[in-house]
C-alpha cells in the first residue's frame, strides 16, 4: 500500500535555532516528492518538488534532501523564524496513482521566542 | 492574480441539506482537483478533472458530485449531507513543470460543518 509516515508529528523550537524535519515513503513506482507548508487557516504553499534525479533542492531557509534507495526525504529550515510556525507536508507522487498524490499527515512547528 | 478561490469559506448544514462549494481559478491551468482534510490525517483526494469536459473519482468521492462548469471553474456538490462530512475541502489546480511533473496550487479552504 502507498503511504506516506512523517516525523515527528509535532515540534517545538526556539527562534533562530535549526531544525529537520523526516519523510519516509512506501510508493512505488515513485515520480516526485514534494514538501508543502501549510500555515493555520490557509491551503497548503509549494516549498520544493523534487524528482527521482535530484538529492537536494533548497528554496531560501528551506532544504529538502532525497535518499530514492532508502525511499527518505528530509526538510532542513535553517535560523528559524516565528514565521515558520506551520504544518509541514510531504507528498509523494506515483506515475501509477494517475494524477493522484499521496500526502502525509504533517508536521506541525512552532517557532517560540 | 487571485490564484485559486473558494466560496463560502465556511458553512454550517443540517443533515441532509445540499450545498455546492466553488472555485475558480485565474491561471489557465488544465487541471483541478477537491480534497477534504481532516484532522490526524493526510488530504485526502475527492475528485479531479483533467480537462474541460472531464471529470474522475478520486479516492473518497463516495457522497459528492462535481462539475467541471468551464476552464476556470470546478465546484463540489453535496447532495444529502452527513456529519461524517465535516472537514475542511480544499480545491487545487495545477500546471505542468519540468520533467513531467504539475505543481498544485491550493486555494484557502471551505470550513464545513454538518450537524
Amino acid at each position: 500500500k502507498n503511504q506516506v509516515e512523517q516525523s515527528p508529528q509535532s515540534l517545538i523550537i526556539l527562534e533562530g535555532k535549526n531544525c529537520t524535519l523526516q519523510c519516509n515513503y512506501t510508493v512505488s513506482p515513485f515520480s516526485n516528492l514534494r514538501w508543502y507548508k501549510q500555515d493555520t487557516g490557509r491551503g497548503p504553499v509549494s516549498l520544493t518538488i523534487m524528482t527521482f534525479s535530484e538529492n537536494t533542492k533548497s528554496n531560501g531557509r528551506y532544504t529538502a534532501t532525497l535518499d530514492a534507495d532508502t525511499k527518505q526525504s528530509s526538510l532542513h529550515i535553517t535560523a528559524s523564524q516565528l514565521s515558520d510556525s506551520a504544518s509541514y507536508i510531504c507528498v509523494v507522487s506515483s506515475y501509477q496513482a494517475g494524477t493522484a498524490l499521496i500526502f502525509g499527515k504533517g508536521t506541525t512547528l512552532s517557532v517560540s521566542s | 492574480n487571485a490564484g485559486v478561490t473558494q466560496t463560502p469559506k465556511f458553512q454550517v448544514l443540517k443533515t441532509g441539506q445540499s450545498m455546492t462549494l466553488q472555485c475558480a481559478q485565474d491561471m489557465n491551468h488544465n487541471s483541478m482537483y477537491w480534497y477534504r482534510q481532516d484532522p490526524g490525517m493526510g488530504l485526502r483526494l475527492i475528485y479531479y478533472s483533467a480537462s474541460e469536459g472531464t471529470t474522475d473519482k478520486g479516492e473518497v468521492p463516495n457522497g459528492y458530485n462535481v462539475s467541471r462548469l468551464n476552464k476556470r471553474e470546478f465546484s463540489l456538490r453535496l447532495e444529502s449531507a452527513a456529519p461524517s462530512q465535516t472537514s475542511v475541502y480544499f480545491c487545487a489546480s495545477s500546471s505542468p513543470i519540468a520533467g513531467g511533473n504539475n505543481e498544485q496550487f491550493f486555494g484557502p479552504g471551505t470550513r464545513l460543518t454538518v450537524l
